[in-house]
């Protein structure tokens, strides 16, 4: 079964510098979600992007907040200046048609520790 | 602004009986309705759906049961398998884009 890739799988960085987190989703898939999970707390939606813009945003995703298509695979998230209340398991998603349709992919997630 | 709620943090069923995992939402706009089940160190993976025309979806030994005027799905599972010992999150989105709403998941467990 195809799958939705992330790396890196536990990413560690000092408050106030840059991270990227880095998605291959599936290949014929057209929309892309990132969705973060604070540790304990619920699975929430960040944004998600269709034919190379931001289709939809929440509060979360901040001017902070940026994400990317560079070439034809990777789908990636930048956080430009990290703060402690930024870690938390984020995960990359893509689906075949909007909302899902019951087959969003998710990948396993690259954890982010802010220290 | 919890939007949809599982008010259960866990379960456990034994095996071969029915485990039912419950789901609560507040906004009358949602119409669309997934369960995701996730193991530790991995993505949620899509288990099944429910649009807001339907009131029950059925797909092996899983079934979601929508209950519209409650504002409430269940999902449930028979007969339960040690396998399915996991955390289930219910997701809820309406027809004004691509966000879904997950509830904070229900960790079951399935003795053997």
């Amino acid at each position: 079964e195809p799958e939705v890739t992330q790396t890196p799988s536990h990413q560690v960085t000092q408050m106030g510098q840059e991270v990227i987190l880095r998605c291959v989703p599936i290949s014929n898939h057209l929309y892309f979600y990132w969705y973060r999970q604070i540790l304990g707390q619920k699975v929430e939606f960040l944004v998600s992007f269709y034919n190379n813009e931001i289709s939809e945003k929440s509060e979360i995703f901040d001017d902070q907040f940026s994400v990317e298509r560079p070439d034809g695979s990777n789908f990636t998230l930048k956080i430009r200046s990290t703060k402690l209340e930024d870690s938390a398991m984020y995960f990359c998603a893509s689906s075949e048609s909007p909302r899902i349709e019951g087959r969003g992919f998710f990948g396993q997630g690259t954890r982010l520790t802010v220290v | 602004d919890q939007q949809v709620k599982q008010n259960s943090p866990s379960l456990s069923v034994q095996e071969g009986r029915i485990s039912i995992l419950n789901c609560d939402y507040t906004n009358s706009m949602f119409d669309y309705f997934l369960w995701y089940k996730k193991y530790p160190a991995e993505g949620p993976t899509f288990l099944i759906s429910i649009s807001s025309i339907k009131d029950k979806n059925e797909d092996g030994r899983f079934t979601v049961f929508l209950n519209k005027s409650a504002k409430h799905l269940s999902l449930h599972i028979v007969p339960s398998q040690p396998g399915d010992s996991a955390v289930y999150f219910c997701a809820a989105s309406g027809n004004t884009g691509n966000q879904f709403y997950f509830g904070t998941g229900t960790s079951l467990t399935v003795i053997p």
